[in-house]
């Protein structure tokens, strides 16, 4: 079975540009998450998704972000403007429940690079 | 205050060597999941195990063994003979059942080089 798929790999922008990332969970899963991982601050949770509804978003870090998961396989992560301070690696994640314990399955990631 | 602290933030062996990679938690839930993943430098985090506060019992997956110890909130993992594809950052995580939600706290992550 394919695992979590993210789209693109790798993105470079300019400052100020509108970036999309694309995350399609492992089909059952219900739940999906989005984490950033940084040097200064490691994995960090942004928001979660269950059976396609945000359940918490309190990780986000302002208003440029926004995610969205319009049905069970597909899920966006959207940064506008961006900001040199946005690059990171951005990861997506899926889990079968949501329960404490479930073991959460990862994607490659999404290296962005904002100049 | 970390929930979960990885101590060693870079460790080198030689390859064969037998290395641990410590990882201390800080809970107050009864109930509780610890959880060690791996990235390599290709840069994905893969799932290498998962155990729950009420299975203390010690764990072997081939050159991989993990020591839970409940006493001292500790949760290492041991590579025996290691290789240089162990090369890689390794994370422990802890998700609480007191928040009803699957949260992982990550630690900072230890880096391992294994030198031919």
């Amino acid at each position: 079975d394919a695992g979590v798929i993210q789209s693109p790999r790798h993105e470079v922008t300019e400052m100020g540009q509108e970036v999309t990332l694309r995350c399609k969970p492992i089909s059952g899963h219900d739940y999906l998450f989005w984490y950033r991982q940084t040097m200064m601050r490691g994995l960090e949770l942004l928001i979660y998704f269950n059976n396609n509804v945000p359940i918490d978003d309190s990780g986000m870090p302002e208003d440029r972000f926004s995610a969205k998961m319009p049905n069970a396989s597909f899920s966006t992560l959207k940064i506008q403007p961006s900001e040199p301070r946005d690059s990171a690696v951005y990861f997506c994640a899926s889990s079968l429940r949501g329960s404490s314990g479930e073991t959460q399955y990862f994607g490659p990631g999404t290296r962005l690079l904002v100049l | 205050a970390q929930k979960v602290t990885q101590a060693q933030t870079e460790i080198s062996v030689v390859e064969k060597e037998d290395v641990t990679l410590d990882c201390v938690y800080e809970t107050r839930d009864t109930t509780y999941y610890l959880f060690w993943y791996k990235q390599p430098p290709s840069g994905e985090l893969v799932f290498l195990i998962r155990r729950n506060s009420f299975d203390e019992q010690n764990e072997i997956s081939g050159r991989y063994s993990w020591n839970f110890q409940k006493s001292t909130s500790s949760f290492n993992f041991t590579i025996t003979a290691s290789q240089v594809v162990d090369s890689a950052v390794y994370f422990c995580a802890l998700s609480e059942a007191g928040t009803g939600a699957n949260n992982l706290f990550f630690g900072t992550g230890t880096r391992l080089t294994v030198i031919p």
